[in-house]
C-alpha cells in the first residue's frame, strides 16, 4: 500500500526565515511526487513536480530515495506563503493520487 | 475556459436527506475525482473515474455514489447523508497520464454540512 507522511500539521516561522516542510513515503515501485498548495479561499493548485525539477515560486524538493522523502524546501519565506501545503504520491502510470494530511504554513512578519 | 467548475457552493442537510453534488470541466480531460477534505486528514479519494463509462472506488467509498455523465460531468450523490459526511468535497480532473505529467486541476469545493 501506498502512503504518504506529513509529520508537521502547522509550522510557524518568521519572513525571511528558511522553510522545510517535510513529506516521506512508501511505495514499492517508482513514485511520482508532487506539493500542492491550499491559499486561504482558494482551491487547490500544483506547486511543483519532482520529475520537472524546478523552482516554483522559491520552493524546490527533491526526491531522495534512499530516504524515501520529497521535503519542500524555500530559503526565505514570505507572507504571502501562507498555506496548507499537501504532498502526494502517484505511481508511475497511474492516474490517482494518495495526500498526506497536509501542512499548515505560517509566516508571520 | 472555466477549468473545473462545482455546484453547489453551500449545502446543508438533514441526516436521512439525499443530494447531488455536481461537477464539470472543460479541458477535455479523460480522468475524474471526487475527494472529501477533512481537517487533520488530508485529502482522501472518494471515486474516482479514469474514462467516460468507467468509475472505480477511492479509499472513502461507503455512502457514496457516482455517475460519469459523459466526458465533461462527473456527480457524487448521497443517498442518505449522516453527520459523518460533512466535509468540504472536491472534484478534480487530469488529462490522460504521462510519466511524471499527472497534474490534477481541482475545482473549489463543497462544503456540505449534514445536520
Amino acid at each position: 500500500a501506498q502512503r504518504v507522511t506529513q509529520p508537521e500539521k502547522l509550522l510557524s516561522v518568521f519572513k525571511g526565515a528558511p522553510v522545510e516542510l517535510k513529506c516521506n513515503y512508501s511505495y514499492s515501485g517508482s513514485p511520482e511526487l508532487f506539493w500542492y498548495v491550499q491559499y486561504s479561499r482558494q482551491r487547490l493548485q500544483l506547486l511543483l513536480r519532482h520529475i520537472s525539477r524546478e523552482s516554483i515560486k522559491g520552493f524546490t524538493a527533491d526526491l531522495n530515495k534512499g530516504e524515501t522523502s520529497f521535503h519542500l524546501k524555500k530559503p526565505f519565506a514570505q507572507e504571502e506563503d501562507s498555506a496548507m501545503y499537501y504532498c502526494a504520491l502517484s505511481g508511475r502510470g497511474y492516474s490517482t493520487l494518495t495526500f498526506g494530511k497536509g501542512t499548515m504554513l505560517l509566516v508571520s512578519p | 475556459n472555466a477549468g473545473v467548475t462545482q455546484t453547489p457552493k453551500f449545502q446543508v442537510l438533514k441526516t436521512g436527506q439525499s443530494m447531488t453534488l455536481q461537477c464539470a470541466q472543460d479541458m477535455n480531460h479523460n480522468s475524474m475525482y471526487w475527494y472529501r477534505q477533512d481537517p487533520g486528514m488530508g485529502l482522501r479519494l472518494i471515486y474516482y473515474s479514469a474514462s467516460e463509462g468507467t468509475t472505480d472506488k477511492g479509499e472513502v467509498p461507503n455512502g457514496y455514489n457516482v455517475s460519469r455523465l459523459n466526458k465533461r460531468e462527473f456527480s457524487l450523490r448521497l443517498e442518505s447523508a449522516a453527520p459523518s459526511q460533512t466535509s468540504v468535497y472536491f472534484c478534480a480532473s487530469s488529462p490522460p497520464g504521462r510519466e511524471g505529467r499527472n497534474e490534477q486541476f481541482f475545482g473549489p469545493g463543497t462544503r456540505l454540512t449534514v445536520l
